[in-house]
């Protein structure tokens, strides 16, 4: 099946901790994305890397760091200094060009308190 | 800057009822606009993309339109059904592949 997998589901973690998501793509797509979802908010656009061992900050990158290593894995790190870092996190890939829809993952609840 | 607009915020309708939900974005100037579903505490599903050269696109029950000069966009939903049920988004692209998106509408297609 291929796909974007994200780990964990749920997440929870203490004030002050830095915490990893895990996205992973078997879908040979070379752009892969970060957004962040809030309640009653549209998706926003945290980082993303449109090739190996590039990325990009996105509208709200203050406070999470990225690494594209493999083309198939894009981690964000939410790191203490993210003000409000509890959010629904959503992970997405795209083959490149206009005529291709983006595809997204099933998200990681971040709860932190 | 580039704003979508997604109007209602919510909307409830009876089963079998046909419904349009709207989207509208500031700068006309994108590549594609793209529909997605999106279930409670899921990720989200593609329903349609709309090229920016296209008017419109069908897939079963829904039609996706495109008026770029007007920066608008109407998803119809054709002879609803409660699975219809969920929140609905639309999001465009113009720089690089990054979407942009509105914050949905909520559906609820009671039986």
């Amino acid at each position: 099946d291929g796909g974007i997998t994200q780990s964990p589901k749920y997440l929870f973690r203490k004030e002050g901790q830095n915490v990893t998501l895990s996205c992973e793509q078997n879908l040979n797509h070379d752009a892969m994305y970060w957004y962040r979802q809030d309640p009653g908010q549209g998706l926003r656009l945290i980082y993303y890397s449109q090739i190996v061992n590039d990325f990009q900050k996105g509208d709200i990158a203050e406070g999470y760091s990225v690494s594209r290593e493999k083309k198939e894995s894009f981690p964000l790190t939410v790191t203490s200094a993210q003000k409000n870092p509890t959010a629904f996190y959503l992970c997405a890939s795209h083959p490149g060009g206009s005529t291709y829809e983006q595809y997204f993952g099933p998200g990681t609840r971040l709860t932190v308190t | 800057k580039q704003e979508v607009t997604q109007i209602p915020a919510a909307l409830s309708v009876p089963e079998g009822e046909n419904l349009v939900l709207n989207c509208s974005f500031t700068d006309s100037a994108i590549y594609n606009l793209q529909w997605f579903r999106q279930d409670p505490g899921k990720g989200l599903t593609s329903l349609l993309l709309i090229q920016s050269s296209q008017r419109e696109q069908t897939s079963g029950r829904l039609n996706a339109s495109l008026d770029k000069s007007s920066g608008r966009s109407t998803l119809y939903i054709a002879a609803s059904q409660p699975g219809d049920s969920a929140t609905y988004l639309c999001a465009v692209t113009r720089a690089g592949t990054a979407l942009i998106f509105g914050k949905g509408t909520t559906l609820s297609v009671s039986s």
